[in-house]
């Protein structure tokens, strides 16, 4: 079966730490996997997307990386502040349609 | 930056009644979707639109049919409404040109049946 798993225990770390979140993906062949953020109660914010040609990419504090064998994406916040507690989502999209596949979300809270 | 506007932001409805929800888009994005995310769940697709024709369809109930008109904007239309439809649903919006695809969501209507 298809699926997209990602850690359903928030994963808790101490501010200025980097906060390492997990996508594995089983049965799909993604041409693109994207990482959003989701508030409580709000619309989820797209942070990065990653092609399937491409093994990292980079944005600000933000970094992703995927790994098409391992069928694994890794999303790294660096120097974790606070504000950015929320749920994370990964989603993959496929060649043959644009609509976005998501997983459970990963909640991350950082203490200060 | 203008963001995508959903509307209304909170509906309650009766099991049976209809309800219709609205969407319109990032200014020159021609493509929307429809996703619904129940309480503690991930958002599941339910239907999209390019340039006013369905692009895909996923797990969209027979009750719900939406539409995109000439403006870009959409409606979700949700008839004979079951507690089981009561849930978040967002609306968000492409350029279908862009590489990639990123899409952004609006800020969602949040449906309660009673």
């Amino acid at each position: 079966s298809q699926k997209i798993e990602q850690n359903s225990e928030a994963l808790n770390i101490q501010e200025g730490k980097t906060a390492t979140l997990t996508c594995n993906y089983t049965n799909y062949s993604p041409a693109y996997l994207q990482w959003y953020r989701q508030d409580p109660g709000r619309g989820p914010v797209f942070l990065l997307l990653i092609r399937e040609n491409e093994k990292e990419k980079r944005k600000e504090r933000l970094k992703v990386t995927f790994d098409t064998t391992l069928k694994q994406s890794l999303f790294h916040i660096t120097a974790s502040q606070p504000a950015d507690s929320a749920t994370y989502l990964c989603a993959l999209t496929l060649d043959s349609s644009y609509k976005l596949i998501f997983g459970s979300g990963t909640r991350l809270l950082v203490r200060p | 930056a203008a963001g995508v506007i959903q509307s209304p932001r909170h509906l309650i409805k009766e099991k049976r009644e209809t309800a219709t929800l609205k969407c319109y888009p990032i200014p020159r994005h021609d493509t929307v979707y429809w996703y619904q995310q129940g309480p503690g769940q991930d958002p599941q697709f339910l239907i999209s639109f390019y340039e006013k024709m369905q692009s895909d369809k996923g797990s969209i109930p027979d009750r719900f049919s939406a539409q995109q008109f000439s403006d870009y904007h959409s409606e979700l239309n949700m008839s004979s409404l079951e507690l089981g439809d009561s849930a978040l649903y967002f609306c968000a919006s492409s350029l279908d040109s862009s590489s990639g695809n990123e899409q952004f969501f609006g800020p969602g209507t949040r449906l309660t049946v009673l």
